[in-house]
């Protein structure tokens, strides 16, 4: 199983451009990588999700190098709303359309987002 | 409206009693999971099931139980033989790469 390296925290301000990495050494071949965010008392909702390169969405990018042992959640332009616990995972197999069987969420990185 | 549906949000029990939080979902998921949440810390799986009928073990089932009777409902129980039962438990359905969350029950033991 692919487990994850993130920061344990992350300060900025309003309006900046966040980078959150994350390593995953042991991603599989088959392996997507996703990210979710969580605030207190809530269930993660997912964010963003790749296989390699960048993918870009209305709320985050992703940006995935060649070797895929890394890859970086971009949020533009935050604001005290995005203060939250991210995640950074990397599935257990099981591919597009199939079942991931053991998602591993680590402690995630907490962003604080200040005026 | 629908998802995946917790409930109730909040649970007090004794210790020593057993307990069943439900978990219910509308999105024709196959697999479902639930995950324990402590504070601070991030997720932690209990139990998954990728088939009606069918259920697996996950990091820390000890003190745990489920059932998969239905492909909608995915009850998790709280025997008295967990330890620290006091936590966030949350429920999730799984489709095309992207897990989906309920809202979360917390448990409390007194």
């Amino acid at each position: 199983l692919a487990k994850t390296t993130q920061p344990i925290s992350m300060d900025s301000y309003e309006g900046q451009e966040v980078n959150i990495t994350c390593s995953h050494n042991n991603i599989a071949t088959n392996d997507y990588i996703t990210w979710y965010q969580q605030f207190p008392s809530q269930g993660p909702r997912f964010i963003i999700q790749g296989y390699k390169t960048k993918v870009t969405n209305e709320v985050a990018s992703l940006f995935i190098p060649a070797d895929r042992k890394s890859s970086t959640l971009s949020l533009p332009r935050v604001s005290l709303s995005d203060t939250a616990v991210y995640y950074c995972l990397v599935g257990d197999g099981g591919g597009y359309g199939g079942s991931q069987g053991n998602l591993i969420f680590g402690k995630g990185t907490k962003l604080s987002v200040k005026p | 409206d629908g998802g995946i549906t917790q409930s109730p949000k909040y649970l007090f029990r004794k210790e020593g009693q057993n307990v069943t939080l439900s978990c219910e979902q509308n999105l024709n998921h196959d697999a479902m999971y639930w995950y324990r949440q402590d504070p601070g810390q991030g997720l932690r799986l209990i139990y998954y099931s990728q088939i009606v009928n069918d259920f697996q073990k996950g990091d820390i089932a000890e003190g745990y139980s489920v059932s998969r009777e239905k492909k909608e409902s995915f009850p998790l129980t709280v025997t008295s033989a967990q330890k620290n039962p006091t936590a966030f438990y949350l429920c999730a359905g799984f489709s095309y790469n992207e897990q989906f969350f309920g809202p979360g029950t917390r448990l409390t033991v007194l």
